[in-house]
């Protein structure tokens, strides 16, 4: 039962634009979300994260909108940078169960010049 | 600061057998995850560990076990190996603070394949 979910495998952006990485998930428990970044022949990095009781979250290019009603989050990347290529993993977590992640398939971002 | 490390990373078995793979926490981390990402799929929690003790378990069978040492360092070890057990194996290491670690560091992984 995948409670996180990336419908989208793949993204293609120009250099220079707006990549939007989208996530739903379906338990209403999760109280913190996480957004990962993972290059091939490494683990994944973390990125950003944001707490339910807020709606957005910033760091530099990087951008995280949560919407608790719809139960989606999605991630930004402004301006794109071909050194952002990587697969972008999604992830969350509730209190109770510890800092347990729960993960979706991840989707590949590829920025080109 | 040191980076969470793990080993071997490569390595082959065959199914039936038993494999340890191991880990080492980032500095100051006392809480070690373990990780189990199969082949186009999103990482699946194992189990955690807390102070040497586990500290929640995912869907996995007995035979997936750990350790943790005082150290912070970690074992994974998996009995009877099958080979839907090929993946790769990620060790995360966190902080905890009033029994949460959400944000994990991960290791680059050990690349387990099962023939």
């Amino acid at each position: 039962d995948q409670q996180v979910k990336q419908n989208s495998p793949s993204l293609s952006v120009q250099e220079g634009r707006i990549s939007i990485l989208n996530c739903d998930y379906t338990n209403s428990m999760f109280d913190y979300f996480l957004w990962y970044k993972k290059y091939p022949a490494e683990g994944p990095t973390f990125l950003i994260s944001i707490s339910s009781i807020k709606d957005k979250n910033e760091d530099g290019r990087f951008t995280v909108f949560l919407n608790k009603s719809a139960k989606h989050l999605s991630l930004h990347i402004v301006p794109s940078q071909p050194g952002d290529s990587a697969v972008y993993f999604c992830a969350a977590s509730r209190g109770s169960t510890l800092g347990r992640l729960y993960f979706g398939r991840g989707t590949q971002l590829t920025v080109w010049p | 600061e040191t980076g969470v490390t793990q080993s071997p990373t490569h390595l082959i078995k065959t199914r039936g057998q038993q494999v340890t793979l191991r880990c080492s926490s980032q500095s100051g981390h006392n809480t070690v995850s373990w990780y189990q990402q199969a082949l186009g799929q999103g990482p699946q929690f194992i189990f955690q560990y807390y102070r040497e003790e586990e500290n929640g378990r995912g869907n996995f069978p007995p035979r997936f076990s750990g350790l943790q040492f005082p150290n912070y360092s970690s074992e994974l070890n998996v009995n009877a190996l099958e080979l839907d057990d090929s993946a790769l194996y990620l060790c995360a290491s966190s902080t905890a603070t009033s029994g949460s670690s959400y944000e994990q560091y991960f290791g680059p992984g050990t690349r387990l394949t099962v023939t």
